[in-house]
C-alpha cells in the first residue's frame, strides 16, 4: 500500500497563474480533505471531497476549487494565484464510515508563488 | 475563541519526559488527535483519543483529557533525538455528518543529547 500520494513534490509560479494539485488517497479510502500550511502555521481545512462532491468547505475563496475522480483521487486547482497562497498543501485521506476520522497525510506539494 | 491553542516551542534533554499541552475550543469533538511532523514532510498520526476518556497509553505515549477545561496534553516518555519535530493536536469538527480537523500552530520539540 503505497499510502497517500501527491504530486508535483514542489512548484513555482508566478502571480496570477494557475495551478492543479493532484491526490491519490490510501487504498480503501473514499473521503479526500486538502490543508494549507503556511510556514510556521498548523494546517488549515480547506474543502473535503466525498463521492465526487465538496462536503465541507474551509474559509478560502472561490479560487480554490477541487475535483474528485471515480478512484477517489483528487485534484486542487487554484486560478489567480497570490503571493500568499505559498504554502506546503497537504492531502489527507479517510474512509467516512469510520467512526475515529483518522485521517492520513501525504508528503504534501509545496508551492511557491513569485 | 476558534482557535486551538499550543505553546510554540520546548526543549528538553534526552531521556526526559517531554509534556506538550493544548487548549481545544469545541467540546463536542468527539476525538481528539496528535500528529507528528518532521522537517520537509507530511503529518503522521501518532495517537487520538474518544472524549469520553481521561488518559490513554501507547508505548512511550500518554494523552490526558481535561474535558472540563478542554485541555489536552501529550507525554513522552524517555525522549529521544529522533522525537524532534513539530507536534499538532486536532480537534474534530462535525457539520452534517462530515468530520474534518481544526489543528493548533504546533510545538516545535527541540531534544538534545
Amino acid at each position: 500500500d503505497a499510502g497517500v500520494t501527491q504530486s508535483p513534490t514542489h512548484l513555482i509560479k508566478t502571480r496570477g497563474q494557475q495551478v492543479t494539485l493532484r491526490c491519490s488517497p490510501k487504498s480503501g479510502h473514499d473521503t479526500v480533505s486538502w490543508y494549507q500550511q503556511a510556514l510556521g502555521q498548523g494546517p488549515q481545512f480547506i474543502f473535503q471531497y466525498y463521492e465526487e462532491e465538496e462536503r465541507q468547505r474551509g474559509n478560502f475563496p472561490d479560487r480554490f476549487s477541487g475535483h474528485q475522480f471515480p478512484n477517489y483521487s483528487s485534484e486542487l486547482n487554484v486560478n489567480a494565484l497570490l503571493l500568499g497562497d505559498s504554502a506546503l498543501y497537504l492531502c489527507a485521506s479517510s474512509f467516512l464510515g469510520q467512526q475515529v476520522n483518522e485521517q492520513f497525510f501525504g508528503p504534501g506539494t509545496r508551492l511557491t508563488v513569485l | 475563541g476558534e482557535d486551538v491553542e499550543q505553546s510554540l516551542f520546548l526543549s528538553v534533554r534526552e531521556g526526559d519526559s517531554s509534556v506538550i499541552n493544548c487548549t481545544y475550543t469545541d467540546s463536542s469533538s468527539t476525538y481528539l488527535y496528535w500528529y507528528k511532523q518532521e522537517p520537509g514532510a507530511g503529518l503522521q498520526l501518532l495517537t487520538y483519543i474518544f472524549s469520553n476518556m481521561d488518559m490513554k497509553q501507547d508505548q512511550r505515549l500518554t494523552v490526558l483529557l481535561n474535558k472540563k477545561d478542554k485541555h489536552l496534553s501529550l507525554r513522552i516518555a524517555d525522549t529521544q533525538t529522533g522525537d524532534s519535530a513539530i507536534y499538532f493536536c486536532a480537534e474534530t469538527r462535525r457539520n452534517s455528518g462530515y468530520s474534518t480537523l481544526t489543528f493548533g500552530k504546533g510545538t516545535m520539540l527541540l531534544v538534545s543529547p
